[in-house]
């Protein structure tokens, strides 16, 4: 059973506009949340991550907003560059040593 | 300098055959993982160790068996491969448990059974 989904296999997105990635969860105990950016034959590496005391973080071109009540989040890159495409992975847990991962956005900017 | 590191990259083996994948971390991280990506994308966790003590065994055949000789180095090996098991393995350390942990993952290996 998938607890966590990103349910759009793929994005593309023209240079500088806004990327928009969504990621769903189905578990309420899920309070804490990273988001993982992946290149081809790359391992992931981490970007930004969201607690649920929060409903946005943000660090620089990326914020991440978290909805509690629609067990959803969010990432935004804007300006959006060539260098984002990339494969972003949303994660959740509900203790800070399990993760759930989703099953990736395939992200594709346009120059 | 490759902070979460594992070897072989790639492996290509038959059916039957044993296998192990290597990884070390030189971030001093006190907790370590295994994870698998499986042909749909997902990427699950297998095994966690802090401080070479398992702490998360998830329900992976147990074809698959890690060893920890200290806690930089966390060793995958797979008895008996199936076809099944040809996947992307991610080894991938954290420097701590609980909220604000951050998993730092390592290139992944691509294993290919046939």
């Amino acid at each position: 059973d998938q607890q966590v989904k990103q349910n759009s296999p793929s994005l593309s997105v023209q240079e500088g506009r806004i990327s928009i990635l969504n990621c769903d969860y189905t578990n309420s105990m899920f309070d804490y949340f990273l988001w993982y950016k992946k290149y081809p034959a790359e391992g992931p590496t981490f970007l930004i991550s969201i607690s649920s005391i929060k409903d946005k973080n943000e660090d620089g071109r990326f914020t991440v907003f978290l909805n509690k009540s629609a067990k959803h989040l969010s990432l935004h890159i804007v300006p959006s560059q060539p260098g984002d495409s990339a494969v972003y992975f949303c994660a959740a847990s509900d203790n800070g040593n399990q993760f759930y991962f989703g099953t990736g956005t395939s992200l594709t900017v346009i120059p | 300098d490759t902070a979460v590191s594992q070897t072989p990259k790639y492996l290509v083996t038959q059916m039957g055959n044993d296998k192990s994948i290597k990884c070390e971390q030189n971030l001093g991280h006190d907790t370590m993982y295994w994870y698998k990506q499986d042909s749909k994308k997902f990427l699950k966790i297998m095994f966690s160790y802090n401080n070479k003590e398992l702490i998360i065994n998830e329900t992976v055949p147990n074809r698959f068996s890690p060893k920890s000789p200290d806690k930089a180095h966390l060793n995958l090996h797979i008895n008996s491969l199936e076809l099944g098991d040809s996947a992307v393995y991610f080894c991938a350390s954290s420097q701590r448990q609980g909220y604000g942990n951050t998993i730092y993952f390592g290139e992944g290996s691509w294993l290919t059974v046939v």
